[in-house]
């Protein structure tokens, strides 16, 4: 069984360092991209960025291009997206998402990290 | 800048039909743009219900179809229930490893 299982919510302060993780079970990890989505508070769902594990080729969206890392650790199947400086306009919900292959779709999501920064 | 625009919101009667539909800014949506239609309830992981434009992921109801319909990707809800009251959201592929979520579009069941 595919599953995608996601580290837990956090509570950070402006300007601090966060990963979160995205381990993933009961495929190829190597094998299939493995894509970030951001859901801002009642808002809808974007695309962020996207890594292959098995080389750690990775692609951004323009919109969030230098602003976030992703990364990934093929060693123990998991995904990590990773800030340097947080600002309170990252607070969010995170989605980690495999992508199908071939059909360029994401068939199966995480549960989500709820991510949130506050003073 | 690409945007990919859903209607805000849709309402539909029990029974009823609606369809979504799923635009692109710099032209029209074509197959190869690999449109893929989402579902996501409050508090919930989003949740695949077509990709490749048309074919139903597993386990997904047949009230639920997609197709290419003027230029737009787009959803079909045929028969709607009370448990179809969701947030939708289409994506497509632009090439080179990157993608693009459509703006969502809240569908009310009354």
């Amino acid at each position: 069984e595919v599953q995608l299982v996601q580290s837990g919510a956090v509570v950070e302060k402006p300007g601090e360092s966060l990963r979160i993780s995205c381990k993933a079970s009961g495929y190829s990890f190597t094998t299939y991209w493995i894509a970030w989505v951001r859901q801002m508070p009642g808002k809808g769902l974007e695309w962020m960025g996207i890594i292959y594990p098995g080389d750690s080729d990775t692609r951004y969206s323009p919109s969030f291009q230098g602003q976030v890392t992703i990364s990934a650790d093929k060693s123990i199947s998991t995904a990590y997206l990773q800030w340097s400086g947080l600002k309170a306009s990252d607070t969010a919900m995170y989605y980690c998402a495999k992508s199908s292959g071939p059909t360029r779709h994401f068939d199966y999501w995480g549960q989500g990290t709820l991510v949130t920064v506050s003073s | 800048q690409t945007v990919v625009t859903q209607e805000p919101s849709f309402s539909v009667s029990p029974g009823g039909t609606v369809t979504l539909t799923c635009g692109l800014n710099s032209g029209s949506v074509s197959i190869s743009y690999y449109p893929s239609w989402y579902q996501q309830t409050p508090g919930q992981a989003p949740r695949t219900l077509i990709y490749r434009a048309n074919i139903r992921s597993s386990g997904v109801p047949d009230r639920f179809s997609g197709s290419i319909l003027r230029n737009k990707a787009a959803l079909t809800i045929t028969g709607a229930q009370a448990d179809d009251e969701s947030d939708y959201y289409c994506v497509l592929y632009m090439g080179s490893g990157l993608y693009v979520f459509g703006t969502g579009t809240r569908v009310t069941v009354l």
